[in-house]
């Protein structure tokens, strides 16, 4: 079974820039979480998908952070404009829909520098 | 919110002695403690998980005890080796269908020769 498929792995941009993550779950896995690790911590949701639509973004810097679950497979984060202290990396996760839906699976993340 | 604390922040045992992290949490209503390895460069990777209505799961070297009265867990790695060395993550998570996983701080083990 293939893993969680993220890219890309790095990304350097400036302050003020954008920047986008893309996400391919495991096949079959309804729920996708995007995931902040800033470094020497654990990760902090930013947002959970049930499918296409969202069941939590309460973390998700909404004035700058958005994402999307077309089609309720893949899935893309962007961050518009960045700022310093979005240095960090992004670590996406999925988990099946199915009662106990507790395990969740990441991807190798993709680490984000904002200079 | 649920606040997830993780002590120690960093551990070094010589191969073949026993590590033990430990993790409290302060919302009594979580149900489900898992427990994640992170290597250098990777996402976090499952390596065990308990349930409230378990004490205690094994599995190989290693084993996770949950004590809901003290709302505490802890994980154990026996016989350790130096594969063993990363970064570990307890977490727990809350009832209901949009409960989120909260985190730990994280445990760095080092396994030494």
């Amino acid at each position: 079974e293939a893993g969680v498929a993220q890219s890309p792995r790095y990304k350097i941009i400036e302050k003020r820039q954008s920047v986008a993550f893309w996400c391919n779950p495991i096949s079959g896995h309804a729920t996708l979480y995007w995931y902040q690790q800033i470094l020497g911590q654990g990760p902090k949701l930013l947002i959970q998908f049930q499918n296409n639509g969202v069941v939590d973004d309460s973390q998700l810097p909404k004035d700058r952070f958005s994402a999307e679950r077309l089609k309720g497979v893949d899935s893309t984060l962007k961050i518009q404009p960045a700022k310093l202290e979005d240095s960090a990396v992004y670590l996406c996760a999925s988990s099946r829909p199915a009662h106990p839906a507790y395990e969740q699976y990441f991807g190798p993340g993709t680490r984000l520098t904002v200079t | 919110g649920e606040n997830v604390e993780q002590h120690p922040s960093t551990l070094s045992v010589q191969e073949g002695d026993s590590a033990v992290i430990k993790c409290t949490y302060s919302d009594s209503a979580s149900n489900y403690f898992p427990w994640y390895k992170q290597e250098l460069g990777k996402g976090p990777q499952l390596i065990i998980d308990i349930r409230s209505n378990v004490g205690e799961k094994k599995d190989q070297r290693i084993a996770v005890t949950l004590n809901k009265t003290a709302k505490h867990f802890s994980l154990h790695i026996t016989e350790t080796q130096p594969e063993d060395s990363a970064v570990y993550f307890c977490a727990a998570r809350g009832t209901g269908t949009a409960s989120k996983l909260t985190f730990g701080t994280g445990t760095r083990l080092q396994v030494t020769l």
